[in-house]
């Protein structure tokens, strides 16, 4: 995968957790990210700079810092268990998106 | 509200083709992109590529370039993903995702998705 990310990430309820996604086409491009829960389809939940759709909760925070992007979770709570995945451009075909393999988040 | 609504599941035999169609409504369908991304059994998401319906233009990751088709129907606003010469390895759920171009791209609305089966 161009963009990596950790398998696995846990965090107690009420603490903060970052999900990274490293790659070479961050330095260059926005990451967006997206939460899935078991059964159901992805969901947007932060896109560009750092901007929430309406309805995702202003605990999802993004960041970008050279060939990495960040997910921070503010206050985890027990519905953010779920499947996170970031998305950006492929950095050798520029006009295809990329999607990192994934991170699962559990709420200890 | 936008939505992306699509076709129903498909069983398949291996070397069998399979169209999955998706319907979009509460947008105007030509200035959106439809991207295709599938998901394996208890795998991570992975995106096939996308089709402009304004102009038509398309982009497929390599791995699909050679048994992927992106389609549309403007008067229906309808896209479609046709696979072909299927294997076992397609079993996946399929999902269309609108794009948004702009000085960031991003992908916000997703299809329910629709479970290809190939099984002999």
């Amino acid at each position: 995968s161009e963009l990596t990310q950790d398998p696995a990430v846990s965090v107690a309820l009420g603490q903060t957790v970052r999900i990274t996604c490293q790659g070479d086409s961050l330095r260059s491009f926005y990451a967006s990210w997206f939460q899935q829960r078991p059964g159901q389809a992805p969901l947007l939940i932060i896109f560009g700079e750092n901007n929430r759709p309406s309805g995702i909760p202003d605990r999802f925070s993004g960041s970008r810092s050279g060939n990495t992007a960040s997910l921070t979770i503010t206050g985890a709570q027990a519905e953010d268990e779920a499947d996170y995945y970031c998305n950006s451009r492929d950095s050798s075909a520029r006009h295809l998106g990329v999607f990192g393999g994934g991170t699962r988040l559990t709420v200890l | 509200q936008v939505q992306l609504v699509q076709s129903g599941a498909e069983v398949k035999k291996p070397g069998a083709s399979v169209k999955v169609s998706c319907k979009a409504s509460g947008y105007t369908f030509t200035n959106y992109d439809i991207n295709w991304v599938r998901q394996a059994p208890g795998q991570g998401l992975e995106l096939m590529g996308w089709i402009n319906p304004n102009t038509d233009n398309t982009g497929y990751a390599q791995k699909f370039q050679s048994r992927v088709t992106f389609t549309k129907n403007t008067s229906i606003n309808t896209a479609y993903m046709e696979v072909s010469s299927l294997r076992s390895e397609d079993t996946a759920v399929y999902y269309c995702v609108r794009g948004v171009p702009g000085y960031y791209y991003y992908m916000d609305v997703w299809g329910k998705g629709t479970t290809v089966t190939v099984s002999s």
